[in-house]
């Protein structure tokens, strides 16, 4: 049971340049999570779903697109990226409404 | 919409001290409060969560916290730290009324225990 996995781990894009960070659980939970981590900030919600075929926006989603079209699988999308957009990036999931968010190791993206 | 204060943002304690981090939240209803804790490098992981029952609730590592709902807080404790409690740490909040179980969270709290 590996939880939640990211892939990658690291990534340096350049300006305009997209790219597609992957999110996977093995743990058949509905809800899943982007989230954004800034200095000082927290973690801000980029976007969600609560189910297969769902999506919906969080409190930071410009510039970003999601889709799940598996259960297991949550994809952030960033069709052009930019300097605002340096970030560590954590996938979460969780079973049933209420309860506990488990996190991904996070993706650490420097865009330049 | 709700939002989550943590007022101190570096906390440096040493050894064997005793530890209080605030978090206040903003929002009305009912809520489901939980901690979870950064080790450097490594991913959020829940230390411990408030959903009902007894407001003082109990958590992994020894930590505590409690829940004191006319203050809307939900401050985490430990009497006695350790250099490996060095971290940084955040309070969320998951509104009752909220459909997508988003959590909000507060900016955090850095904490270093010095040996």
């Amino acid at each position: 049971n590996a939880g939640v996995t990211q892939t990658p781990k690291f990534r340096v894009l350049k300006t305009g340049q997209s790219m597609t960070l992957l999110c996977a659980q093995d743990m058949n939970h509905e809800y899943m999570y982007w989230y954004r981590q800034d200095p000082g900030m927290g973690l801000r919600l980029i976007h969600y779903s609560v189910g297969e075929g769902t999506t919906a926006k969080g409190e930071v989603p410009d510039g970003y697109n999601v889709s799940r079209l598996k259960k297991q699988n949550f994809l952030l999308g960033l069709e052009s990226a930019a300097p605002s957009q340096t970030s560590v990036y954590f996938c979460a999931s969780t079973y049933t409404w209420g309860n506990e968010q488990f996190f991904g190791p996070g993706t650490r993206l420097t865009v330049l | 919409a709700q939002s989550v204060s943590q007022h101190n943002h570096h906390v440096i304690l040493s050894e064997a001290a005793s530890l209080e981090l605030g978090c206040n939240y903003s929002y009305g209803g009912t809520v489901n409060l939980f901690w979870y804790v950064q080790y450097p490098g490594q991913h959020l992981q829940l230390l411990l969560k408030y959903f009902s029952g007894d407001p003082l609730v109990k958590g992994i590592k020894g930590f505590e916290a409690e829940f004191i709902k006319s203050k809307f807080s939900f401050n985490l404790r430990k009497p006695s730290v350790q250099w490996s409690d060095t971290a940084e740490y955040f309070c969320a909040v998951n509104a009752q009324n909220n459909a997508g179980n988003m959590l909000t969270f507060g900016g955090g709290t850095r904490l270093m225990v010095k040996p």
